[in-house]
């Protein structure tokens, strides 16, 4: 069956570090993948899509890469701040849909 | 522009009792969405609409029902509330289907059902 995975844990990391969050995914075969960011009692926000024919796709201090071998995403922000402290979710299509599945997300904490 | 707006933002219901979520969007999109969301499982799709006056059912339809009369509009109603149907609702929006299929969330309904 098709699945998404992304760490369940919290990725504590130190203020100014890059943090690198992982999207995995099974039984898919993606033509896009989406992050979002998603703060406490809020509703989800977009960040970046990206295509399954681009390697990599910047936005400010974020970086996502899509690697279609490996059927994973990462998704980097770097020189990190206390304010990136939220949920990141990865979501993807299901080839032919321009609805996306949602992964569970993973919570980044930036401790100052 | 207010973006998308959910009523309510809280509301606790007793089982077997009724309600509708409104959801609402000044962004003139044509997709609307409602999901839940459950601590562990993420964003689950319920029901969609792809226009006014068109529903299509998600991952997780059973005890639901919707309604989009207008386009800016989608309604999700619960005929008989569950303990299970407890949960985070979100509702959402886009443009049609066009690159980069942004959604647009709105706050969220925290529903409790005792």
């Amino acid at each position: 069956s098709q699945k998404i995975e992304q760490n369940s844990e919290a990725l504590n990391i130190q203020e100014g570090k890059t943090a690198t969050l992982t999207c995995n995914y099974t039984n898919y075969s993606p033509a896009y993948l989406q992050w979002y960011r998603q703060d406490p009692g809020r509703g989800p926000v977009f960040l970046l899509l990206i295509r399954e024919n681009e390697k990599e796709k910047r936005k400010e201090r974020l970086k996502v890469t899509f690697d279609t071998t490996l059927k994973q995403s990462l998704f980097h922000i770097t020189a990190s701040q206390p304010a990136d402290s939220a949920t990141y979710l990865c979501a993807l299509d299901g080839r032919g849909s321009y609805i996306p599945t949602f992964g569970r997300g993973t919570s980044l904490i930036v401790h100052p | 522009n207010a973006g998308v707006t959910q009523t309510p933002k809280f509301r606790v219901l007793k089982t077997g009792q009724s309600m509708t979520l409104l959801c609402a969007q000044d962004m003139n999109h044509e997709y609307m969405y409602w999901y839940r969301q459950d601590p562990g499982m993420g964003l689950r799709l319920i029901h969609y609409s792809v226009g006014e006056g068109t529903t299509a059912k998600g991952e997780v339809p059973d005890g639901y029902n919707v309604s989009r009369l207008k386009k800016q509009n989608f309604l999700l109603g619960l005929e008989s509330a569950a303990p299970s149907q407890t949960s985070v609702y979100f509702c959402a929006s886009s443009y049609e289907a066009v690159l980069p299929y942004e959604q647009y969330f709105g706050p969220g309904t925290r529903l409790t059902v005792t």
